[in-house]
């Protein structure tokens, strides 16, 4: 069970603009930034978002990062196969003195 | 050019223990923290244990503290993961990630993952 709630998957066309959500608490997510990484499979992670909505270089503006409160989202607009990868946020908890991670969203392109 | 590689997994008894380590080049190895990161079979990732720069101080999950020994060699910029008393949830892919910053702390982040190896505890 992870700190951090994703839905379990999304999906969407190609063209087609979709949202990814992240549910925390006032410890982690309340408190902290939120980060995002792709993960294709078979492949470690890859840094999409940082501080809530920051993109590291090399990552295209089709992907942006959004945050309110204890939850935050991640955009992917103009949606390419592939994109097709799973995606997983993360925050520092205070409480816990880490890291924690949700439990990952595989985005299928139809 | 940022490179982290791993090694050190394999299958061993519940009980056993393993030693991970993680091979870096690119950076100034001794100013960063570097953490652990493991990843079980279809399941999101769980941050392990990490260590400073200087490796004066270390962290642990709760699910690992008292198994598990981070380390440094700055001399020969390399991670360690001592890990003992495994369990079968201990299987999973072990990365090594580097920190942005020198202490470990929620001004950090990942930007660099490791490849990962993976630890498969069975008997």
């Amino acid at each position: 069970q992870s700190v951090l709630t994703q839905p379990p998957s999304a999906s969407g066309t190609p063209g087609q603009r979709v949202t990814i959500s992240c549910s925390g608490s006032s410890s982690n997510i309340g408190s902290n930034y939120v980060y995002w990484y792709q993960q294709l499979p078979g492949t470690a992670p890859k840094l999409l978002i940082y501080r809530n909505n920051q993109r590291p270089s090399g990552v295209p503006d089709r992907f942006s990062g959004s945050k309110s409160g204890t939850s935050a989202s991640l955009a992917i607009s103009g949606l390419r196969s592939e994109d097709e990868a799973d995606y997983c946020c993360a925050a520092w908890d205070d409480s816990l003195s880490g890291w924690v991670f949700g439990g990952g969203t595989k985005l299928t392109v139809l | 050019e940022v490179q982290l590689l791993e090694s050190g997994g394999g299958l061993v008894q519940p009980g056993g223990s393993l030693r991970l380590s993680c091979a870096t080049s690119g950076f100034t190895f001794s100013s960063y923290a570097m953490s652990w990161v493991r990843q079980a079979p279809g399941k999101g990732l769980e941050w392990v244990s990490a260590i400073s720069g200087s490796g004066g101080s270390t962290y642990y999950a709760d699910s690992v503290r008292g198994r598990f020994t981070i380390s440094r060699d700055n001399s020969k910029n390399t991670l360690y993961l001592q890990m003992n008393s495994l369990r079968a949830e201990d299987t999973a892919v072990y990365y090594c990630a580097k920190d942005q910053l020198y202490f470990f702390d929620s001004s950090g982040y990942f930007a660099y993952w490791g490849q990962g190896t993976l630890v498969t505890v069975s008997s």
